[in-house]
């Protein structure tokens, strides 16, 4: 298994462009996460999916980003107009049933940092 | 709401010297907690994890942490530090659901020769 995988690395992009990035997780893991890390700082939650379904969103996922996983597999994040505050570093994660499970875990890819210019 | 706080944004020992990153938990109920280990760019790995069966958890590369419910604490040791042990290092929880991670603000760990 080649584990989780994003796409792009980076994207640089002009303030009101809208981006999209693409998350692969490792197969047959049902849930997927989103989370934004900004310099100094931890990862902050975004959203959740288990299967399809998007069961959590954090305040934090305003009116301009919107995430999808349509067929249960990959995601997409999408944010729409972008400003200067949403560069940062956005991580995808992915795990087989809950987190703390006793043979599971949540697996990161390595991200898609975001320069908004 | 469930959160973890990490004392010390950057932690410098000298080779061989033990490590001990702190960690304070906050949460309405009993937790899950995880120590997250992030080289640069890199993904993040998880280090360890206590789900509540013993209370000293052993990880992956010589590390272990204690969970402590009575100082809600969940510090990181090693013995002694090696020169690929640099990197920054999260400590997060979960609530009973473990349905999401929350992380802490980080602690960076230089390592001296």
């Amino acid at each position: 298994d080649t584990g989780v995988s994003q796409d792009p690395r980076h994207k640089i992009t002009k303030r009101g462009q809208n981006v999209t990035f693409r998350c692969d997780p490792i197969s047959e893991h049902n849930r997927l996460y989103w989370y934004r890390q900004t310099l100094g700082q931890g990862p902050e939650f975004l959203t959740y999916f288990q299967n399809e379904a998007q069961l959590e969103k954090s305040r934090l996922l305003s009116d301009r980003f919107s995430a999808e996983r349509p067929k249960g597999s990959f995601s997409t994040l999408e944010i729409q107009r972008t400003e200067q505050g949403d560069s940062a570093m956005y991580l995808c994660a992915s795990s087989l049933g809950e987190v703390a499970g006793t043979n599971t875990e949540a697996f990161f890819g390595q991200g898609t940092r975001l320069t908004v210019v | 709401a469930q959160s973890v706080t990490q004392l010390g944004s950057h932690v410098s020992v000298s080779e061989g010297a033990l490590v001990l990153l702190r960690c304070n938990y906050s949460s309405s109920v009993p937790p899950y907690l995880f120590w997250y280990v992030q080289y640069p760019n890199q993904g993040l790995q998880l280090l360890l994890k206590y789900t509540s069966a013993a209370t000293l958890v052993k990880g992956i590369n010589g590390f272990e942490a204690e969970f402590k419910k009575s100082e809600t604490s969940f510090h990181l040791t090693k013995p002694s530090a090696h020169m690929s042990d640099a990197a920054e290092y999260f400590c997060a929880v979960s609530d009973r659901r473990a349905s999401k991670i929350i992380f802490g603000s980080g602690t960076r760990l230089s390592i001296r020769p």
